[in-house]
């Protein structure tokens, strides 16, 4: 089954410590990106990949590292998470860019 | 600033009827136009896109209405169904299509 995985789906943390959440996609996608959901502002992207190790900052980057390794892989790394990074986050895959893209099923990171 | 809005964060409308979902946008350069539907612990799902070459794409219950001087698009869905309950964003490439920019969202109500 085509799918976009996103470990863990729920984590609670304190400021500070270090946390990645991981995503992975069996599409053979060379497009992948992070997004964030906040009420009322819709999906952000803080991140986005068009290939492997090429990854660029999308509208929200601040406070947030990426990497592309591989192609099926790219987690979203939080080094030292603050409470403004409580939110819902969501990766994606696509074959062609940002169109169409194909999102996983969220991750919903509390900071404390 | 927002460059894609979505001015009502909410619509409840009778099981039949038709819906209708308004989007609006500020970046003339935009030329393709995506609307998303996602429902509550998953993530989001492409519904329809229109190119600005278009006015009008249509599939099945779905038709989105693109009004290129007045920067404004809009979603019907006809009849409205029970299960089309859910929020629905519009989106828009930009960035040389690298990256999507989003609406805040509508969250459809649908009642039987």
């Amino acid at each position: 089954e085509a799918q976009v995985t996103q470990n863990p789906r729920y984590l609670i943390t304190v400021t500070g410590k270090k946390l990645t959440v991981t995503c992975s996609q069996n599409m053979n996608h060379e497009y992948m990106s992070w997004y964030r959901q906040d009420p009322g502002l819709g999906l952000r992207q803080i991140y986005y990949s068009m290939n492997v190790e090429v990854t660029d900052k999308g509208d929200v980057p601040e406070g947030y590292k990426v990497s592309r390794k591989e192609k099926r892989n790219f987690p979203l790394i939080l080094e030292s998470p603050s409470p403004n990074q409580t939110s819902l986050y969501f990766c994606a895959s696509s074959s062609s860019g940002a169109d169409t893209q194909y999102f996983g099923p969220g991750t919903r990171l509390t900071v404390l | 600033d927002q460059q894609v809005k979505q001015n009502s964060p909410s619509l409840s409308v009778q099981e039949g009827r038709i819906s209708i979902l308004n989007c609006d946008y500020t970046n003339s350069m935009f030329d393709y136009f995506l609307w998303y539907k996602k429902y509550p612990a998953e993530g989001p799902t492409f519904l329809i896109s229109i190119s600005s070459i278009k006015d009008k794409n249509e599939d099945g219950r779905f038709t989105v209405f693109l009004n290129k001087s007045a920067k404004h698009l809009s979603l019907h869905i006809v009849p409205s169904q029970p299960g089309d309950s859910a929020v629905y964003f519009c989106a828009c490439p930009g960035n040389a299509g690298n990256m999507l920019t989003f609406g805040g969202g509508t969250r459809l109500m649908v009642k039987p």
